[in-house]
């Protein structure tokens, strides 16, 4: 089986700009969740989607959107960038959104803001 | 709210030697609990996880982590450290449901030759 894709891997925006990401799970998967990655705060939650529909978001503003489309894939979008947007966005793709399933990661999509 | 603390951020060891990543968890029910690593510039590879049953989890790469519930820990230890096991170990846990996963801070481990 292929793994979680995520495109693109590497991306230069300005600040101010808007950026959407993609992440394509792995098949038969029908959850995907969006991790960010710094050096400073680690691995922080941004949102869960199952079935097209959002079912939990992180503690991040409002600039930081997503969706999942009805083959399971789906995109974040962030919109104003700023500095501080500069990390590795991973996505993740799980069975199902409820109980003990692992969750596996794509390579990220490392987006810097300048 | 859950919170996973790892213990040290760097943790260096001798090829051959003993590993042990430590990771505490803080949560009113016990969680499930997952054990990643991640290479440079690569995502999160899943080594181990606990769900209920065994406390005793085996996971690839011979790691290997135990569930103690009454010091809500979960360490991670291999027998013998490799070079190629020099990495960021992430301990994350979850409630099952969709809050996604809560990470520590990682750990980095360096095997020195």
């Amino acid at each position: 089986k292929a793994g979680v894709t995520q495109t693109p891997r590497y991306l230069i925006k300005t600040r101010g700009q808007q950026v959407t990401l993609s992440c394509s799970p792995i098949s038969g998967h029908r959850s995907v969740s969006w991790y960010q990655q710094t050096p400073g705060q680690g691995l922080q939650f941004l949102f869960e989607y199952f079935s097209e529909t959002q079912r939990n978001k992180g503690n991040f503003p409002g600039r930081f959107s997503g969706r999942q489309f009805s083959n399971s894939r789906s995109e974040m979008n962030v919109s104003t960038l700023e500095l501080g947007d500069s990390a590795l966005y991973l996505c993740a793709s799980s069975l199902a959104w409820e109980g003990p399933y692992e969750q596996y990661f794509g390579p990220g999509t490392r987006l810097t803001v300048t | 709210a859950q919170s996973v603390t790892q213990l040290g951020s760097h943790v260096s060891v001798s090829e051959g030697a003993l590993v042990l990543l430590r990771c505490n968890y803080s949560s009113s029910v016990p969680p499930y609990l997952f054990w990643y690593v991640q290479y440079p510039n690569q995502g999160l590879q899943l080594l181990l996880k606990y769900t209920t049953g065994a406390t005793l989890v085996k996971g690839i790469n011979g790691f290997e982590a135990e569930f103690k519930k009454s010091e809500t820990s979960f360490h991670l230890t291999k027998p013998s450290a490799h070079m190629s096991d020099a990495a960021e170990y992430f301990c994350a846990a979850s409630g099952g449901g969709a809050d996604g996963l809560t990470f520590g801070k990682g750990t980095h481990l360096i095997i020195q030759p």
